[in-house]
């Protein structure tokens, strides 16, 4: 299984709601990434877990919030969001190891409107 | 840092011609380069990495790409575009022990039949 998949598929929100993103892979990956994407942008890298711990959050603000409950799965809890965090949410994952650099898998995306 | 440079947002070849993506890259150690495929809506698909081994690199699909240290470049080519090379291609660079992906800002081929 080389597939890292994401649900839901389309999200939309309004901005009191909350909701969660779920991503999932099963290749023993122990790194795993979440990015944002704005149309004709690419993507910008919003958290990095290592080993199911954050190993780098790039000033995300607090209204998104990263959990990752074992080493398969990733979650990003939305809640209070603006219209401008409407986006492209991409999942990603790769081996983790010191010495070698590993490519990353990536994830179909889950597209987010908030209203 | 890293950082790439990706020459030209829009490229449009004919079906059968020789498709040329340009990407520059920045780094003050040596660097791990990669070249992603996006087609419309949906997520980035891995074409081919550089990671130190030999310089001309293939890819997935026709794809291959050359590291040339003088000219710090990572173009990417391949002899003869199909329609369904259509798609965004981002340039990305990494280093050794980072998780750090430093994406290209894209280019995006139209291919014309």
């Amino acid at each position: 299984d080389t597939e890292v998949t994401q649900t839901p598929k389309h999200l939309v929100m309004g901005m009191t709601n909350k909701k969660s993103l779920k991503c999932e892979q099963h290749m023993g990956h122990r790194a795993m990434y979440w990015y944002k994407q704005k149309a004709k942008k690419p993507p910008e890298l919003m958290f990095v877990y290592s080993y199911e711990k954050l190993s780098i959050n790039e000033s995300v603000p607090s209204r998104f919030s990263p959990e990752c409950p074992n080493s398969s799965l990733l979650n990003l809890h939305l809640h209070a969001l603006q219209p401008e965090d409407s986006a492209l949410y991409l999942c990603a994952s790769s081996q983790e190891m010191a010495l070698r650099v590993t490519e990353q898998f990536f994830g179909p995306g889950t597209r987010l409107t908030v209203l | 840092a890293q950082s790439v440079t990706q020459l030209g947002s829009h490229v449009s070849v004919s079906e059968g011609a020789l498709v040329l993506l340009r990407c520059n890259y920045s780094s003050s150690v040596p660097p791990y380069l990669f070249w992603y495929v996006q087609y419309p809506n949906q997520g980035l698909q891995l074409l081919l990495k550089y990671t130190s081994a030999a310089t001309l690199v293939k890819g997935i699909n026709g794809f291959e790409a050359e590291f040339k240290k003088s000219e710090t470049s990572f173009h990417l080519t391949k002899p003869s575009a199909h329609m369904s090379d259509a798609a965004e291609y981002f340039c990305a660079v990494t280093r050794t022990g980072a998780n750090n992906l430093f994406f290209g800002t894209g280019t995006r081929l139209t291919v014309i039949p």
